[in-house]
Parts: structure tokens; sequence; C-alpha cells
């Protein structure tokens, strides 16, 4: 089956640096993304990978490793605004997107 | 402002009515998608359409219907409510006929079903 699992809650600290991590059984692959969701809000695109690697858009960078069926969004210097769900969505080879549940991340002052 | 317009925002609704969720695009995105997203698990997707005429459904299409008469609309009509079908939805468009994987957001529908 397709899967994508990803941790419920994470807390850290304003200015901190923090990894979301996801892990993603997919059938077939055609990509990696991230998605930033506030409470109440539609999801917004942050990135996406396709080969192994890291990925930097400013203070957000996202890593895959295909071999291992992983990847990880790294936030730094974070915000209190930063403060939202991290949505991992897995493209199958139908080009269909597979969500994980979303990582709720908390940031304390 | 370009971007996704749905509508309403919030319904509450009898179990067995009928209920049009409408979705408005104004991008000329070509695909278009439905999705509901429920506390604790991913978005699911529900019925897609890749291009104005055609539709496909998605993981859990039971209890819905999409139509896609033009490029900007694409209407999610629940026959008969359910309980069950208490939740957020969400449609999405992305500018090619294939799923790019960036897909634009509406702000949701907050649907309840009594």
């Amino acid at each position: 089956g397709q899967n994508i699992d990803q941790p419920t809650e994470m807390t850290a600290t304003e200015g901190a640096i923090v990894q979301i991590n996801c892990t993603y059984q997919t059938s077939g692959f055609n990509g990696l993304f991230w998605y930033q969701q506030h409470a109440g809000e539609a999801p917004t695109f942050l990135s996406y990978n396709v080969l192994d690697g890291l990925e930097e858009k400013g203070r957000f960078s996202s890593f895959l490793s295909r071999s291992k069926g992983y990847s990880y969004l790294l936030l730094k210097e974070l915000q209190m605004k930063d403060s939202a769900s991290y949505l991992c969505a897995g493209m199958d080879s139908n080009y269909q997107l597979i969500w994980g549940a979303g990582t709720k991340l908390i940031i304390k002052p | 402002i370009a971007g996704i317009t749905q509508a309403p925002t919030s319904q509450i609704l009898a179990a067995g009515r009928r209920m049009t969720l409408r979705c408005t695009q104004d991008m000329r995105h070509n695909a278009m998608y439905w999705y509901r997203q429920d506390l604790g698990l991913g978005l699911r997707l529900i019925h897609y359409s890749n291009t104005a005429g055609t539709t496909g459904k998605g993981e859990v299409p039971d209890g819905y219907s999409v139509s896609r008469a033009n490029t900007d609309d694409f209407p999610l009509t629940l026959a008969s409510a359910v309980p069950s079908q208490t939740s957020v939805y969400f449609c999405a468009s992305s500018p090619g006929t294939e799923n790019t994987g960036e897909l634009f957001f509406g702000e949701g529908s907050r649907l309840t079903v009594l």
C-alpha cells in the first residue's frame, strides 16, 4: 500500500533550527512535496524534490533520499509565524499526491 | 486577486439533503481537484479533472459527484449527505494537464452534516 509517515507534533524555540522528517511508500515515485498550512487556512506549496539531495529556499530546505524513502524539511532561524502544520506528500506513478497527516510545529518564544 | 474561490465557507446541513460546493478559479489552470481534510488524516482526493470536459475518481469518490463544463468551474455535489461527510473540503488547481505537484488551494469549505 501507499503510506506517508511524519510526526504528529513538534516543538521548537524561536531562532532555532528544526527538522521535520517524512518517510514514504508510494507505487512508483514522481517527487516528494512539502506544504505549509496555518490553522484554519489553505495549504501552500513550499518545496519539492525529485532527485536525491538538498534543495534550499531561503530559511527552508528540503532533502530527499530515494533509496531510503526518506525526506526532511529543515527550517532555520525559526520565527513565530512558522507555527503551522507541515504536510509531506509523495507523488505516485499516476501523478497523484499521497498525503501525510501533517506535523504540527509549535514555536515557543 | 487571482486564485481559487470556494463557496460556501461554512455550512451546516441535515442528513439526506443535497449540497453543492462551488469552486471557481481565474488562473486558467487545466487541472482541478477536490480534497477532504479530516483530523488525523492526510488530505484525501475525492475527484479530479485534468482538463475541461473530463473528470476522474480519486481515493474516496463514493457519495460525491463532479462536473467540469468549463475551465474555471469545478463544483462538487453531495447527492444525499451523511454525517461521515462532515469535513473540510478543499478545491485545488494546477497549471498542466498532469499534476505537477504544485497545487493552488482555495480557502476551504467547512461542512457539518447532522
